[in-house]
């Protein structure tokens, strides 16, 4: 069984602050893990994502975000936040051995304030 | 052209009408999917088709019988709707199913509502 657990339902920053969401998964086998962002009325689009090899992650629009395997954790940051960056944003994790389906996490949604 | 392409965008219906959504992807891909966003934006798989042949169906209501005619194509029948129907269906495709089967790709969603 996977699971996801997005720490937040809501996030709010100040422009030009760091963002920080933060994603805990569990996974019986090794994951992949996904950040996808969704802006209001429109589907969903890829930030990143980590498979295998290096655990730091680099996706568009500056983010990033790191597996640790340790912790169970894929948070994603921003070192400045744009208006641009408000919308939802939803973890994932595939970590099945069969069947490619994912396993959200139930978002959160950032707030840039001005 | 949309590699991921659902119609309709919106769809607004009665209580106990019966409805469809079509999914088309020109990715080549094998494997499509479908997964329902309810009102608190949470995302959830409800179907997953691998060449024509069903491989994942969590637990979803039989009102909802999901058709795959060829593996460019997967479909959605609702029937008998209720207003907990209410939500955004994603369809969605990866190159092969299973984990290293390739990402998903999205389409941009049908709202559904049911009054």
């Amino acid at each position: 069984a996977q699971s996801v657990t997005q720490l937040g339902s809501h996030v709010s920053v100040s422009e030009g602050a760091l963002v920080l969401l933060r994603c805990n998964y569990s996974s019986s086998v090794p994951p992949y893990l996904f950040w996808y962002v969704q802006y209001p009325n429109q589907g969903l689009q890829l930030l990143l994502k980590y498979t295998t090899g290096a655990t730091l992650v680099k996706g568009i629009n500056g983010f990033e975000a790191e597996f640790k395997k340790s912790e169970t954790s894929f948070h994603l940051t921003k070192p400045s936040a744009h208006m641009s960056d408000a919308a939802e944003y939803f973890c994932a994790v595939n970590g099945e051995t069969s069947g490619s389906r994912l396993t959200f996490g139930e978002g959160t949604q950032l707030t840039v304030n001005p | 052209d949309t590699a991921v392409s659902q119609t309709p965008k919106y769809l607004v219906t009665q209580m106990g009408n019966d409805k469809s959504i079509k999914c088309e992807q020109n990715l080549g891909h094998d494997t499509m999917y479908w997964y329902k966003q309810d009102s608190k934006k949470f995302l959830k798989i409800m179907f997953s088709y691998n060449n024509k042949e069903l491989i994942i169906n969590e637990t979803v209501p039989n009102r909802f019988s999901p058709k795959s005619p060829d593996k460019a194509h997967l479909n959605l029948h609702i029937n008998s709707l209720e207003l907990g129907d209410s939500a955004v269906y994603f369809c969605a495709s990866s190159q092969h199913a299973g984990l290293a089967g390739g990402l998903p790709t999205f389409g941009e969603g049908s709202r559904l509502t049911v009054l």
